[in-house]
């Protein structure tokens, strides 16, 4: 079935880094996203993967893929209070049908 | 210049009322979803049109009706609401056709209905 996962919560301290893990079970998605949402706000594209590449980096952010495992990690440099937020990872189904997980909700102590 | 919008915001209403939700994109995406967002922000698709034709309707009440009038509308109208009905929605567009990184889903900033 289609089933994406992720663990719910996690706390890091400002300036370490965050790693956001997920895991997914559809092997014909082409491609993986990560989105990010704000309190009392809509999703928001964040970056994405093709399921040929491995890393993809995009100044703080580092998506890595093992598709062999079917597992995909967000890595964020040097976290700030900013970056407090609700993190999905979403995979691709088809030509209309985005699979979310349910969601990291990332908070930073100081 | 908003991408996807959504009418209301807010929404709060009584059991067994009936209450739509409007939804706008200017994209010129031509599918667009609904998803419920609940407490615990899990987020399930609903529905999903293209060109105004129901593609995908998951396992959802019969009370929701979605209705495209065309391509940049989905309108979502709910019957008899039930308490558990209560959640965030969100409406999202997209542009249809071989999935590509960037061709993924613009959302709304949701509507929170809240039924008493």
């Amino acid at each position: 079935g289609e089933d994406v996962e992720q663990s719910l919560f996690l706390s890091v301290r400002e300036g370490d880094s965050s790693v956001i893990n997920c895991t997914y079970t559809d092997s014909s998605s082409t491609y993986l996203y990560w989105y990010k949402q704000e309190p009392g706000a809509g999703l928001q594209l964040l970056t994405y993967i093709f399921s040929n590449m491995d890393m993809k980096q995009d100044q703080r952010l580092t998506v890595l893929l093992n598709k062999k495992d079917k597992h995909l990690s967000l890595r964020i440099a040097d976290t700030q209070t900013g970056d407090s937020a609700i993190y999905f990872c979403a995979e691709s189904i088809g030509a209309s049908k985005i699979i979310f997980g349910s969601g990291t909700r990332l908070s930073i102590r100081p | 210049d908003t991408a996807v919008s959504q009418t209301p915001k807010y929404l709060v209403t009584q059991m067994g009322n009936d209450k739509s939700i409007k939804c706008e994109q200017n994209l010129g995406h031509d599918t667009m979803y609904w998803y419920k967002q609940d407490s615990k922000k899990f987020l399930k698709i609903m529905f999903s049109y293209n060109n105004k034709e129901l593609i995908i309707n998951e396992t959802v009440p019969n009370r929701f009706s979605p209705k495209s009038p065309d391509k940049a509308h989905l309108n979502l109208h709910i019957n008899s609401l039930e308490l558990g009905d209560s959640a965030v929605y969100f409406c999202a567009s997209r542009k249809s056709g071989r999935a590509r990184g960037t061709d993924t889903q613009y959302f709304g900033p949701g509507t929170r209905l809240t039924v008493l």
